[in-house]
């Protein structure tokens, strides 16, 4: 079983819908959470980030973790087609430098 | 946030050649730096820990004298892929973090051909 799951897409919605990405993990030592964002050959870009369990807001994402459930998600309102990217879930058990682990990436494409 | 810089952005190179990845933090110093591979449509696969002063920590099934890593500074980590072959190629990414931080930045990545 992989540390962290997360389902690769590809995603495909209308522009303006809600998205829901997620993951789960099982290591409870995770304490760390964040969210990338990719786009097409380029390096990843941090999105969120939160630590232990609970909801985090920033413009039209949100992050939410609920460690008892060993599962996070990002929240996308308002979708737009520049939204269109590679999205990671990262974690790590660890305050400071040290191996992230990272999900598999979901693929979302949003339609004009 | 915090910059960190990778050069070159892309290169080809023929096989049996060596090809050499520069990765800098740009407005902080790191002790740590992580070097990943990623290939098509699949996440991101850490390779190795760049240490500043010491040796790098390899995971398990990468080939330590195939891809040699110097942090000699604070501020640069430099993989080299020797001996290239075509199945070298690929999309590799650094990162580091600021002093104390979980959060880790991501060089713009190199994609290496090998011909």
């Amino acid at each position: 079983q992989k540390e962290v799951e997360q389902d690769p897409g590809p995603l495909s919605v209308p522009e303006g819908a809600i998205v829901s990405l997620n993951c789960t993990y099982s290591n409870s030592a995770f304490q760390y959470f964040m969210w990338y964002r990719q786009y097409s050959r380029k390096g990843p870009e941090l999105l969120m980030y939160t630590y232990s369990s609970g909801n985090k807001e920033d413009g039209r994402f949100t992050a939410q973790v609920d460690k008892s459930s060993k599962y996070i998600s990002l929240f996308i309102r308002d979708s737009q087609p520049s939204d269109s990217a590679t999205y990671l879930c990262a974690m790590s058990p660890y305050s400071s430098a040290s191996k992230i682990i990272f999900g598999s990436g979901t693929r979302l494409s949003i339609r004009p | 946030g915090a910059v960190v810089s990778q050069h070159p952005s892309w290169v080809i190179c023929k096989s049996g050649t060596s090809v050499k990845i520069e990765c800098r933090s740009l407005d902080f110093q790191a002790t740590t730096m992580f070097w990943y591979r990623q290939f098509p449509k699949q996440s991101l696969m850490l390779m190795a820990t760049s240490n500043e002063g010491s040796k790098a920590t390899y995971e398990q099934g990468v080939e330590k004298d195939k891809f040699l890593i110097n942090h000699a500074s604070l501020t640069l980590s430099t993989l080299t892929v020797t001996s290239a072959h075509p199945e070298d190629s690929s999309f590799y990414i650094c990162s580091a973090n600021p002093p104390g931080s979980f959060q880790a930045f991501f060089g713009q990545g190199t994609r290496l051909t090998v011909v």
